[in-house]
């Protein structure tokens, strides 16, 4: 099956500061989309983004389905952006079956 | 719009007990996905389904079951709980099966004693 990793595993910034998280994908996939999971456990959309850029405030995200990889940019982090990052992939014939990664677990201290 | 809804959010069951867990998805969406997350396993899907039929099912035994009614809600049971059971169940909808996006709801507590 499809693998999904994602790097790194923790992340610690100053409130300001700008970061990329990074996922990689091991086959070709339908639907990749970015979550954050808040401390209460929802996990929230940030994007779906089988392939292109797409941008929202202080967020954006790359997906390169040719070379199996998506990016994650966070800008001018706030403390509210705390919280577990995940990449999650569907392969063909999915079903809606989404993979995760492990996910990066970011830290944002004022 | 309302987002999607899942009762109750958090419960305690002892061993060898059963579960029923309920998912009202988005209005209009007609896929139903639930998903279990562990600290030790992480995020892992377990089944969806699309206007009451089951149309994939991920690695779990038998004692974890689902269904979907007319009205698009969903429910899933866990028969005879182990400890390993204990987790965060979450639910996602969509308009449709297959590539395009996911809403989750807050999810569901299960703890296992």
């Amino acid at each position: 099956g499809i693998q999904v990793e994602q790097s790194p595993p923790d992340l610690i910034l100053q409130e300001g500061a700008n970061s990329t998280l990074r996922c990689n994908f091991s086959d070709s996939v339908n639907n990749l989309q970015w979550f954050h999971q808040n401390p209460w456990g929802q996990l929230i959309n940030l994007f779906y983004i089988p392939s292109g850029t797409k941008q929202n405030g202080r967020l954006s995200a790359t997906t390169v389905a040719t070379e199996r990889y998506s990016l994650l940019y966070i800008s001018s982090s706030q403390t509210t952006d705390s919280g577990v990052y995940f990449c999650a992939v569907e392969g063909p014939g999915g079903y809606n079956k989404l993979i995760f990664g492990a996910g990066t677990r970011l830290a944002v201290h004022p | 719009k309302a987002g999607v809804t899942q009762t109750p959010r958090y419960l305690i069951k002892t061993r060898g007990q059963q579960v029923t867990l309920s998912c009202s998805p988005i209005s209009g969406h007609r896929s139903v996905s639930w998903y279990q997350q562990t600290p030790g396993q992480g995020l892992q899907f377990l089944f969806e389904y699309f206007s009451e039929t089951q149309r994939n099912k991920g690695n779990f035994p038998g004692r974890f079951s689902g269904r979907q009614f007319s009205n698009s809600r969903s429910e899933m049971n866990v028969s005879t709980l182990e400890l390993g059971d204990s987790a965060l169940y979450l639910c996602a909808s969509s308009p449709r099966t297959g590539a395009n996006v996911l809403t989750f709801g807050a999810g569901s507590r299960l703890t296992v004693l």
